[in-house]
């Protein structure tokens, strides 16, 4: 079966230090994979996605994800976090038996002054 | 730009009462969804529907009813409503073909008491 796990549910970084929100993956085939971001009481936004070519994705707000089939893993990354970085992460990977995301449980990343 | 739109942002039910979460969408989309996210378990699909007059059952349809009568909106039915459905919902959107990308409202948070 396919799945997406976020092995962490809570991250905590100083502000300018770098960040990972880690996720791993598994599926039958070649993976879609997602990350969306969501703010306290908002919907979730579209940060980035893999679909194919370089294993290094780039995405909004500074945010960078690396790709590794051998690890089945797509973290999420970012060189200086931001106070304003905290928020709730979610990865997702596309099933390719119906189309339809498969989430995470998410991940709460918490930057401190 | 209005997006997605959902209404209304906040419900409280009493068992067996019934209502309707609304979702519509001023891009064109064909796809829509409609996402529950409860604590630690992500989001996970109700329902949704690839084009007008067509709907299809999610993870945890049980509970729920949709139709799609035009392109634009997608309502969310609940026929009785049951304390386990005290839950945020989330309304998504995305064009037909896209890559997965959804477009999300801000979410409706309903109690069950």
């Amino acid at each position: 079966a396919q799945s997406v796990a976020q092995p962490e549910d809570q991250v905590n970084v100083a502000e300018g230090n770098p960040l990972t929100v880690k996720c791993t993956y598994s599926v039958s085939g070649n993976p879609y994979l997602f990350w969306y971001v969501q703010y306290p009481n908002r919907g979730l936004q579209f940060l980035l996605k893999y679909i194919t070519g370089d294993n290094l994705v780039k995405g909004s707000y500074g945010f960078e994800a690396e790709f590794n089939k051998s690890q089945t893993s797509f973290h999420l990354k970012k060189p200086s976090a931001l106070v304003s970085d905290s928020a709730l992460y979610f990865c997702a990977v596309r099933d390719d038996s119906n189309y339809q995301l498969i989430w995470g449980a998410g991940t709460k990343l918490i930057i401190k002054p | 730009n209005a997006g997605v739109t959902q209404t209304p942002k906040f419900q409280v039910l009493k068992t067996g009462q019934s209502m309707t979460l609304q979702c519509a969408q001023d891009m064109n989309h064909e796809y829509m969804s409609w996402y529950r996210q409860d604590p630690g378990m992500g989001l996970r699909l109700i329902h949704y529907s690839v084009g007008a007059g067509i709907t299809d059952q999610g993870e945890v349809p049980n509970g729920y009813n949709v139709s799609r009568s035009t392109t634009e909106d997608f309502p969310l039915r609940l026929l009785s409503a049951a304390p386990s459905q005290t839950s945020v919902y989330f309304c998504a959107s995305r064009p037909r073909g896209g890559t997965g990308e959804l477009f999300f409202g801000e979410g409706s948070r309903l109690t069950v008491l």
